[in-house]
């Protein structure tokens, strides 16, 4: 099973600022088979990026998606208020057995 | 527009059986691989399961092969998941996910999610 960790567990930042989320696999994911999910308080995830860099269907251009191999990056150039909330990565390269990462919290400083 | 319905989630004892159902619409069903992921009480993201569009293939997570049977009924559109022998590590908010790609058998990443059902196991 390949295990992903996120880092870091919480990242407070201010709006406007530029925020840089790590997903790391314990084995290299196979066809960079990424995905990065955003899930605010009491809503389901919200798919963000898939095969590591395309941005999903009406997502902002400031989130982006980068990395190949075991490491991993989502970046959000310039904080907006409603981008703070919780960012998983997935891993779906050793599908069917497919892995979430532990999280990364955003939060407002 | 993509919806997943969740619903069957309620408080079991241990040991106990349950049975969740998902209804599906604003998507051709039957071309898609479905899947259950869970997440326990302030906890991350577990996938669970998955089932191809035909139903012809079913997988599960470790932590719940042997307990969970994944079914599909394409006629109805729903997606189901019969929990068997629950335990309380099993409490957990159930979401149905949709996968991405038409026709992967094998399950990939997931488009739409429901807004899940409170599965509570307590004595």
């Amino acid at each position: 099973e390949i295990v992903l960790t996120q880092s870091p567990g919480t990242l407070s930042l201010s709006p406007g600022e530029r925020a840089t989320l790590s997903c790391r696999a314990s084995q290299s994911v196979s066809s960079s088979y990424l995905a990065w999910y955003q899930q605010k308080p009491g809503q389901a995830p919200r798919l963000l990026i898939y095969g590591a860099s395309s941005r999903a269907t009406g997502i902002p251009d400031r989130f982006s998606g980068s990395g190949s191999g075991t490491d991993f990056t989502l970046t959000i150039s310039r904080l907006e208020p409603e981008d703070f909330a919780v960012y998983y990565c997935q891993q779906y390269g050793s599908s069917p057995r497919v892995t979430f990462g532990q999280g990364t919290r955003l939060e407002i400083k | 527009e993509v919806q997943l319905v969740e619903s069957g989630g309620v408080v079991v004892q241990p040991g106990g059986s349950l049975r969740l159902s998902c209804a599906a619409s604003g998507f051709t069903f039957d071309d898609y691989t479905m899947h259950w992921v869970r997440q326990a009480p302030g906890k991350g993201l577990e996938w669970v399961s998955l089932i191809s569009w035909d139903g012809g293939s079913t997988y599960y997570a470790d932590s719940v092969k042997g307990r969970f049977t994944i079914s599909r009924d394409n006629s109805k559109n729903s997606l189901y998941l019969q929990m068997n022998s629950l335990r309380t590590e099993d409490t957990a908010l159930y979401y149905c996910a949709k996968d991405a790609p038409p026709g992967v058998y094998s399950g990939s990443y997931f488009d739409y999610w429901g807004q899940g059902t409170l599965v509570t196991v307590s004595s």
